[in-house]
């Protein structure tokens, strides 16, 4: 069965540092998402992007993040000056239709110090 | 405020009962409503969807309730097994028409198999 695949697992930045997590959606879909879950919270969307572009974003997403796909397979969300409260677990998640069911990633936990 | 939560952070429940774990949700016009599983170290994993024009969908073992009128859903799981221990997360869509929609979280229910 597809599956999303993100990629490090686990990312350990110092605060201030840039960090870029990578995503590599479901082939055939066409909605990509990025989540986080600090430890023991709830998930918490961050942004959805379609067609090249942000479709949603969240408050959290603020303009330290940003999203991008560089190419036909990858999707990545870069933290341009980490916070220690960025500290969590980013889940990138795809879809293949508007209103389908998200298809989620095992997320890459991030450590910020 | 609104919200999509869980009646239960936890649930214990003896190797092959039934369990039902339950959730509210305050925004009258979602319209979708998903159930995920997460097990320890991985992502949610989609378990089974409704849609506000239904009231009951049934998967393998599983079945969605919806009660509009009480803003109420509920996921069964039948003879529940050891595989089914893990945080149980209900999620409602609360963009419906308008535009790609995200997701509201509930808190989560942890679901123990007790032996």
């Amino acid at each position: 069965e597809p599956e999303v695949t993100q990629t490090p697992s686990h990312q350990v930045t110092q605060m201030g540092q840039e960090v870029i997590l990578r995503c590599v959606p479901i082939s055939n879909h066409l909605y990509f998402y990025w989540y986080r879950q600090i430890l023991g919270q709830k998930v918490e969307f961050l942004v959805s992007f379609y067609n090249n572009e942000i479709s949603e974003k969240s408050e959290i997403f603020d303009d330290q993040f940003s999203v991008e796909r560089p190419d036909g397979s990858n999707f990545t969300l870069k933290i341009r000056s980490t916070k220690l409260e960025d500290s969590a677990m980013y889940f990138c998640a795809s879809s293949g239709t508007i209103s389908g069911a998200l298809h989620f990633g095992n997320g890459t936990r991030l450590t910020v110090t | 405020g609104e919200s999509v939560g869980l009646h239960l952070p936890t649930l214990s429940v003896q190797e092959g009962d039934n369990s039902i774990i339950n959730c509210a949700y305050s925004n009258s016009a979602s319209d979708y409503f998903i159930w995920y599983k997460q097990e320890s170290g991985k992502g949610p994993q989609f378990i089974i969807d409704i849609r506000s024009n239904m009231d009951k969908r049934q998967g393998q073992r599983v079945t969605v309730l919806l009660n509009k009128t009480v803003k109420h859903l509920s996921l069964q799981i039948a003879a529940t097994q050891p595989g089914d221990s893990a945080v149980y997360f209900c999620a409602e869509n609360r963009n419906p028409m308008d535009s790609n929609y995200q997701l509201i979280w509930g808190a989560g229910t942890k679901l123990i198999i007790k032996p």
